[in-house]
């Protein structure tokens, strides 16, 4: 069975900093490229970075370009998402995501159940 | 970006019906498009890939048709467990888009 577990939301001050985690089992981790999708409460989902399989490429959204680190441990399954320079607007639920299917992009075959964050004073 | 317009909002429906939402896109993503389920307080579920292939274990009920810039998601006979929020995402162009999502709802 596939799992993918987030952790580390909380609440943080606006110009915060938080590391969220994405423990992950059932997948062959080290050949996936990773995602991070969040989810502003009752909004839609919005695409917020990638990391290819090896961690030596990463792509980001602009709105987090700057202020987020995507990054991953192959030893241990899992993947970060480190979040410097909070705004409110970033205030969302985090999900990690699978991607898969050949070509540039990817589309998500599995999600974590997410973690939320919320930026706030 | 790619900006995918997903209608309507929201289908009232009742159990057993035919649902049918839509999701174009502002330029051509191809074939490049997913469909998405989600419930209240859970991650999405991939339905649908490549405008019409089933993902693992979607029951055949659930269809996807189109090419280019105009996509549809269908459901033959609505089953309970089927009202939702349904996402549109292509895979097209840099970055991966969402639609603003289709709300299925009980009539």
């Amino acid at each position: 069975e596939v799992q993918l577990v987030e952790s580390g939301g909380g609440l943080v001050q606006p110009g915060g900093s938080l590391r969220l985690s994405c423990a992950a089992s059932g997948i062959s981790f080290s050949s996936s490229w990773m995602h991070w999708v969040r989810q502003a409460p009752g909004k839609g989902l919005v695409w917020v970075s990638r990391i290819n399989n090896d961690g030596s490429g990463t792509t980001y959204a602009d709105s987090v370009k700057g202020r987020f680190t995507i990054s991953r441990d192959n030893a241990k399954n899992t993947l970060y998402l480190q979040m410097n320079s909070l705004r409110a607007e970033d205030t969302a639920v985090y999900y990690c995501a699978r991607g898969s299917g050949a070509g540039i992009l990817e589309f998500f075959d599995y999600w974590g159940q997410g973690t939320l964050v919320t930026v706030s004073s | 970006e790619i900006v995918l317009t997903q209608s309507p909002a929201t289908l009232s429906l009742s159990p057993g019906e035919r649902a049918t939402l839509s999701c174009r896109a502002s330029q051509s993503v191809g074939s490049y498009l997913a469909w998405y389920q989600q419930k209240p307080g859970q991650p999405p579920r991939l339905l649908i890939y490549d405008a019409s292939n089933r993902a693992t274990g979607i029951p055949a009920r659930f269809s996807g048709s189109g090419s280019g810039t105009d996509f549809s998601l269908t459901i033959a006979s609505l089953e309970p467990e089927d009202f939702a929020v349904y996402y549109c995402q292509q895979r097209s162009n840099w970055p991966p888009t969402f639609g603003g999502g289709t709300k299925v709802e009980i009539k």
